[in-house]
């Protein structure tokens, strides 16, 4: 069974550029999670995912973060513009909607803004 | 809100030796989940055991075992046998999945390195 992907691995960019990080989640499930993983710290989560309604998203930074999951599968999310403190690991995790609820995480995507 | 606390920024320990890492955690819940994960050089978090806390026997993965103490909130990680592959940082982690779906709350880490 493949696990989640992420891509790209590494992104560095100028502040003020845009970027977007996209991730597939295990087959089957259903709950999607972005978190951010600033250096030193502990993931925290940004934005929650029931299929393809957005139901966890008040650690977003809304002015500058969006994101999408369209067909309740694949997740993208964007920054625009991009800012200093914006880098970090950004990391996908994927759960089913029963049992333990497991969550599986995405090598995730190391973003350098300079 | 729940919190977890790791008061242990780095750790070092000689192969094939015990150590263990310490996590304090602060709910209000009386069901929930624990977890300890490892995330090494890649950046792969890896789940290595999991401790649900109605259960009072404490989870035992291989060389992996916890210490729950749910009345002190406490939940310590050893690790017996020490492998250099168990170089990683190490994070506590508490949810609640009898809500739903909810988010793992993680503490800030600790830096495990194993001395050969």
């Amino acid at each position: 069974e493949a696990g989640v992907v992420q891509s790209p691995r590494y992104k560095i960019i100028e502040k003020k550029q845009p970027v977007a990080f996209w991730c597939n989640p295990i087959s089957g499930h259903n709950t999607l999670y972005w978190y951010r993983q600033n250096l030193g710290q502990g993931p925290e989560l940004l934005i929650r995912y029931e299929n393809e309604e957005a139901v966890d998203d008040s650690q977003l930074p809304k002015d500058r973060f969006s994101a999408e999951r369209l067909k309740g599968v694949d997740s993208t999310l964007k920054i625009q513009p991009a800012e200093l403190g914006d880098s970090a690991v950004y990391l996908c995790a994927s759960s089913l909607a029963s049992g333990t609820r497991e969550q599986y995480f995405g090598p995730g995507t190391r973003l350098t803004v300079t | 809100a729940q919190t977890v606390t790791q008061s242990q920024p780095e750790m070092s320990v000689q192969e094939a030796e015990t150590v263990t890492l310490s996590c304090t955690y602060d709910t209000s819940e009386n069901n929930y989940y624990l977890f300890w994960y490892k995330q090494p050089p890649s950046r792969q978090m890896i789940l290595v055991i999991r401790q649900e806390a109605y259960k009072q026997q404490n989870a035992t993965e291989n060389r992996f075992s916890v210490n729950f103490q749910k009345a002190a909130k406490s939940f310590s990680l050893k690790i017996s046998d020490s492998q250099l592959g168990d170089t990683a940082m190490y994070f506590c982690a508490f949810n609640r999945p009898y809500r739903g779906n909810t988010p793992l709350v993680f503490g800030k880490g600790t830096r495990l390195s194993v001395i050969a």
